[in-house]
């Protein structure tokens, strides 16, 4: 099956920094989506983003779906951003279950 | 609903017993998803249902696991003889197909089993 690695797997910033979380994945997909779990638990939707770029307040993400990878940019960073970062995808070869990436840590400090 | 609602939030139960756990998906999304989530760790794919079709059970880690949907409603998970490596957080998801629309989960189901 497809093979999803997100780097790093940790991050530690200060209130303020800029950030750039990295997924990369090893065929062509039909489907990719960001998530942010919070410190309670719940997965909060960020990007549906198969392809292409988008962005929603200080967030946003690229997808070069023929390089294979995404990339998650968090600028300004707040202490509400602290949680786990998820890449999840659905490859494009008959498969219908999102695999999911091990995450990033992140940590913002006030 | 306007959300993907899962019960009960929380549940403790005896090494041995059998637990029960319900998603109730968003309406209309016909493909519905089980993850189990151990602390600290990603995300482990149980179950997935689409439509009427016969459901992928290529996740369940063993046969006390077993889950049940009817038609594009409700959704139970269901442990037999629950054992302490059971304990985690419990996530569903629904999408409003297969493949290339985006999904949404629940707050989840965190069972601890003593």
């Amino acid at each position: 099956g497809i093979q999803v690695e997100q780097s790093p797997p940790d991050l530690i910033l200060q209130e303020g920094a800029n950030s750039t979380l990295r997924c990369n994945f090893s065929d062509s997909v039909n489907n990719l989506q960001w998530f942010h779990q919070n410190p309670w638990g719940q997965l909060i939707n960020l990007f549906y983003i198969p392809s292409g770029t988008k962005q929603n307040g200080r967030l946003s993400a690229t997808t070069v779906a023929t390089e294979r990878y995404s990339l998650l940019y968090i600028s300004s960073s707040q202490t509400t951003d602290s949680g786990v970062y998820f890449c999840a995808v659905v490859g494009s070869g008959g498969s219908y279950i999102p695999t999911f990436g091990r995450g990033t840590s992140l940590i913002v400090h006030p | 609903g306007a959300g993907v609602s899962q019960s009960p939030s929380n549940k403790v139960t005896e090494k041995g017993k059998d637990v029960e756990l319900r998603c109730d998906p968003i309406s209309g999304h016909t493909a519905l998803y089980w993850y189990r989530q151990r602390l600290g760790q990603g995300l482990e794919f149980l179950i997935y249902f689409q439509g009427n079709s016969a459901p992928d059970k290529s996740g369940l880690p063993s046969d006390r696991f077993s889950a049940e949907r009817t038609g594009e409603s409700v959704s139970t998970l269901t442990i037999q003889r629950t054992q302490q490596e059971d304990s985690a957080v419990y996530l569903c998801a629904s999408s409003l197909g297969a493949g290339s629309y985006g999904y949404t989960f629940g707050s989840g189901t965190r069972l601890t089993v003593v």
